[in-house]
């Protein structure tokens, strides 16, 4: 078993639709989780950032992590075609560790 | 800043030729990673270095594959001799300091063809 599972899609919504994306990992020692986006052709960028369990709010996107369940999710709120891309979490023990990354999973937002 | 930076762009190579790729890291940053994306196997890490020194290379393939840092500014991964199976995009990605901040900053990257 992989340490971070993800599906990688592809997904189609329609513009204005809920998009939800996840991942599940097995490392219980994993404390920082992210996502990252990435369009074709280019670097992935951090999109949102979450450390320890909760859930975070930026704009259209939503980061919730559920440590007892080793689960994570994005929400992706009035998605548009602009959010098509690939969508990668990512997760790591402690501060100088690096990221262990999920396959990532490809979103297409039809207009 | 202009991000990290990665030569070449693209690069198409024939069986058994040694190919060296480039990457100038954020001026500042200190943890510089190589990264190796398939459709297969997803974004894989090959190497880190922490202040130009390797801290784990338990991702590099094979000896085929070598990665060094000779300063701040610069580092190189290097296959000899490549293979079809090693066609890929290879991403650096560079990071600041422990404390000062936890998201990596990725390249361009560099699509590799092997023939």
């Amino acid at each position: 078993q992989k340490e971070v599972e993800q599906d990688p899609g592809p997904l189609s919504v329609p513009e204005g639709a809920i998009v939800s994306l996840n991942c599940t990992y097995s490392n219980s020692a994993f404390q920082y989780f992210m996502w990252y986006r990435q369009y074709s052709r280019k670097g992935p960028e951090l999109l949102m950032y979450t450390y320890s369990s909760g859930n975070k709010e930026d704009g259209r996107f939503t980061a919730q992590v559920d440590k007892s369940s080793k689960y994570i999710s994005l929400f992706i709120r009035d998605s548009q075609p602009s959010d098509s891309a690939t969508y990668l979490c990512a997760m790591k023990h402690s501060g100088n560790t690096p990221l262990v990354f999920g396959k990532g999973t490809r979103l297409s937002v039809i207009a | 800043d202009a991000g990290v930076i990665q030569s070449p762009r693209h690069e198409v190579t024939e069986m058994g030729q040694e190919v060296t790729l480039r990457c100038k890291p954020i001026s500042g940053h200190d943890y510089l990673f190589w990264y190796r994306q398939t459709m297969m196997r997803g974004l894989e890490l090959l190497i880190y270095f922490n202040n130009n020194v390797p801290i784990d290379d338990s991702g590099m393939p094979e000896d085929r594959f070598s990665a060094k840092m000779p300063n701040a500014s610069f580092s190189t991964l290097k296959i000899q001799p490549s293979e079809p199976r090693d066609s890929a995009v290879y991403f650096c990605a560079s990071r600041l300091p422990s404390g000062g901040g936890n998201e990596q900053f990725f390249g361009p990257g560099t699509r590799l063809t092997v023939l």
